[in-house]
């Protein structure tokens, strides 16, 4: 247990809607991150913070954006929410293990854009 | 290889068999290779990170080798058993950033 919670777990939202993901850390990671599952196309990372305030994209950021004013908050917005952006979010820490980086994940939260 | 790509897609094998998974990841600018597996309806867990050309891990039955030069790890679980039945993840590091790049996945069933 990474102590990694994620709200809200489940959301039904309309199109057109701004939407806000949180992601809760209670251990002090500097590395934090956002990522989309969907089927045939495994995890691809949306955005990603190294510290606060301080934040970058991933492969697929168009339509999200994020902020991070504590350590221990990572949020993930979608300013207008559509339909392709029905997934389940998973956010991620990294810390060392096993003599390098890994990464622990939170449970997901399941995003339906109607 | 510019993605990381992992095959097959998806295997059924019977309990008892072993089993074996491959991760191909570009090879240039290689920091580290994480393995993980995802049960249904959880999220990922880690298995292992290997980071030097010929590294070998074993955690149990499962086991994984890693070589940096061509770009490819294998992963082999020895006598599958029901409990072994997941997606298993690959996810490339590269650069010596915190950004990994994943495989979509090697589901695998064992049949009891």
């Amino acid at each position: 247990d990474a102590g990694i919670t994620q709200s809200p777990r489940h959301k039904v939202t309309e199109t057109g809607t701004p939407v806000t993901l949180r992601c809760h850390q209670t251990e002090n990671h500097r590395y934090m991150y956002w990522y989309r599952q969907d089927p045939g196309h495994g995890l691809r990372l949306i955005h990603y913070s190294y510290g606060v305030k301080d934040t970058d994209k991933g492969e697929v950021s168009d339509g999200y954006s994020v902020s991070r004013s504590k350590t221990e908050d990572f949020l993930l917005t979608l300013e207008s929410a559509t339909s392709s952006q029905t997934s389940v979010y998973f956010c991620a820490i990294s810390r060392p293990g096993q003599g390098q980086e890994t990464q622990y994940f939170g449970p997901g939260t399941r995003l339906l854009v109607l | 290889i510019l993605n990381v790509e992992q095959s097959p897609q998806s295997l059924h094998v019977q309990e008892g068999d072993s089993t074996n998974f491959t991760c191909s990841f570009p090879s240039s600018n290689f920091y580290a290779l994480h393995w993980y597996r995802w049960e249904t309806a959880k999220s990922p867990e880690a298995l292992f990170v290997m980071t030097l050309n010929g590294d070998e891990k074993k955690k149990g039955r499962i086991s994984a080798t890693l070589n940096t030069k061509e770009g490819y790890s294998y992963l082999y679980i020895k006598g599958s058993q029901p409990e072994d039945s997941a997606t298993y993840l690959c996810a490339s590091q590269s650069g010596g950033y915190q950004k990994v790049t994943f495989g979509t996945g090697t589901k695998l069933q064992v049949i009891p």
